[in-house]
Order: C-alpha cells, then sequence, then structure tokens
C-alpha cells in the first residue's frame, strides 16, 4: 500500500538556520505531495503541494520539489524563524481509488532565538 | 468565515460514556474525512464520506458510527467510550484528486 517515511525528530535550530526535512514515499502511479503544518495547539494547515514529477511547491519561504526518480518530497527553507516551530507532515494523496491522504509520522521543529 | 468547523473543541469523559462530535464545512466539499491523531502525533484515517455515502471505513472499532445528514456535515458518535479513544479527531474535506485537505481545528477527547 501507499507509504510515506519522514525524517525522524525533533529538531532544533537556531534561528536564521538552514532546514532540510526528508520525505520519501511508496505509491503506485503519480501520486500528489503535500506538506502539511501543526503549530502547537492548532489544526494542520496546508503548507504547499505538487501534484506531478518535477513540479516545485512553495510558499512562506518553504520549498520542495516533486522527484519521482528518488520518489522524494524534501522540505526546504533557507532561513527559519522561531514562528517556524511546528510539527511538519509530509503526506501523498494517490490517484484513483479511495484517494485518501497518507501522512508521514511528522517531524517536530524547535527554532531557537 | 471558518471552513471546516467541529464542536466541541474539548470533550473529558469518563469510560463507558456515550459522546458526539460535529463537523460542517462551508466550501462546498463532496468529500469529508475523520482522523485520529495519537499522543505521538501520528494522523490515521478512520471514514470518509462522499456526498453521504461512507467510501472508506478503516479498521475502526465498531463502537464508532459516523453519520453524514448532507454532504456538509459529518458527525462522528462513539459509544461505551474508553482510555485508549482518548486523542485528537480532526474532520476535514476535500474536492477530488490534486488537492489537499482542509482540517478542522481538531478535537480533543479525553476520557478518564
Amino acid at each position: 500500500g501507499n507509504s510515506v517515511t519522514q525524517m525522524e525528530g525533533p529538531v532544533t535550530l537556531s534561528e536564521e538556520a538552514f532546514l532540510t526535512i526528508n520525505c520519501t514515499y511508496t505509491a503506485t502511479g503519480y501520486p500528489s505531495l503535500f506538506w502539511y503544518v501543526q503549530y502547537p495547539g492548532e489544526g494542520l494547515q496546508l503548507l504547499l503541494k505538487a501534484t506531478k514529477a518535477d513540479d516545485k511547491g512553495s510558499n512562506k519561504g518553504f520549498e520542495a520539489t516533486y522527484r519521482k526518480e528518488t520518489t522524494s518530497f524534501h522540505l526546504e527553507k533557507g532561513s527559519v524563524q522561531v514562528s517556524d516551530s511546528a510539527v511538519y507532515f509530509c503526506a501523498l494523496r494517490s490517484q484513483g481509488g479511495s484517494e485518501k491522504l497518507v501522512f508521514g509520522k511528522g517531524t517536530k521543529l524547535t527554532v531557537n532565538p | 468565515d471558518t471552513a471546516v468547523s467541529q464542536t466541541p473543541k474539548y470533550l473529558v469523559t469518563q469510560m463507558g460514556n456515550d459522546k458526539s462530535i460535529k463537523c460542517e464545512q462551508n466550501l462546498g466539499h463532496d468529500t469529508m474525512y475523520w482522523y485520529k491523531q495519537d499522543s505521538k502525533k501520528f494522523l490515521k484515517i478512520m471514514f470518509s464520506y462522499n456526498n453521504k455515502e461512507l467510501i472508506i471505513n478503516e479498521t475502526v472499532p465498531n463502537r464508532f458510527s459516523p453519520k453524514s445528514p448532507d454532504k456538509a456535515h459529518l458527525n462522528l458518535h462513539i459509544n461505551s467510550l474508553e482510555l485508549g479513544d482518548s486523542a485528537v479527531y480532526f474532520c476535514a474535506s476535500s474536492q477530488p484528486q490534486g488537492y489537499g485537505y482542509t482540517f478542522g481545528s481538531g478535537t480533543r477527547l479525553t476520557v478518564v
């Protein structure tokens, strides 16, 4: 079945550091890929998405590129801020069938001033 | 206007009780979902409805029963609550393939 594997957290960075959160997936066909963010005590918000190979999703300084050859969708940001502290989830949605959204286990990011 | 709204936000109840969580979306989406987030933040789908029809029913105890009176509402009723049901429950809605989900803010259920 479809699955998403994210790097284990937690990740702790200083403000203005470079961020990478690795995400790889297993799926048949050509799924759509997503990054969601969950701030403390809140629900999940869509951060960015990519629907086909080589697409780059970007939002709020974050970006991720859909790499079919490596089945990856790594999240990056050049300079993190304290306000980026949250849990980040990689997810995929397959074509056809039930089209359910399958999540990775989440990576908690803490950014210190 | 809140796109996907859940009530209540917090729910504390005793073991053995029956409780319901309500969800409404005003986005005009056809499909709605319930997800459970455990204490380790892992998200697992429970149910999905498309236009009031059940299309996903994962391995969930039959104490959990979803009800969709119309495509804008998806409620979750839980009978005979157990300690292990304590979690955050998220409602979500979506349009077809290629789009992400819009999530509600969650209901934190604590069974004591």
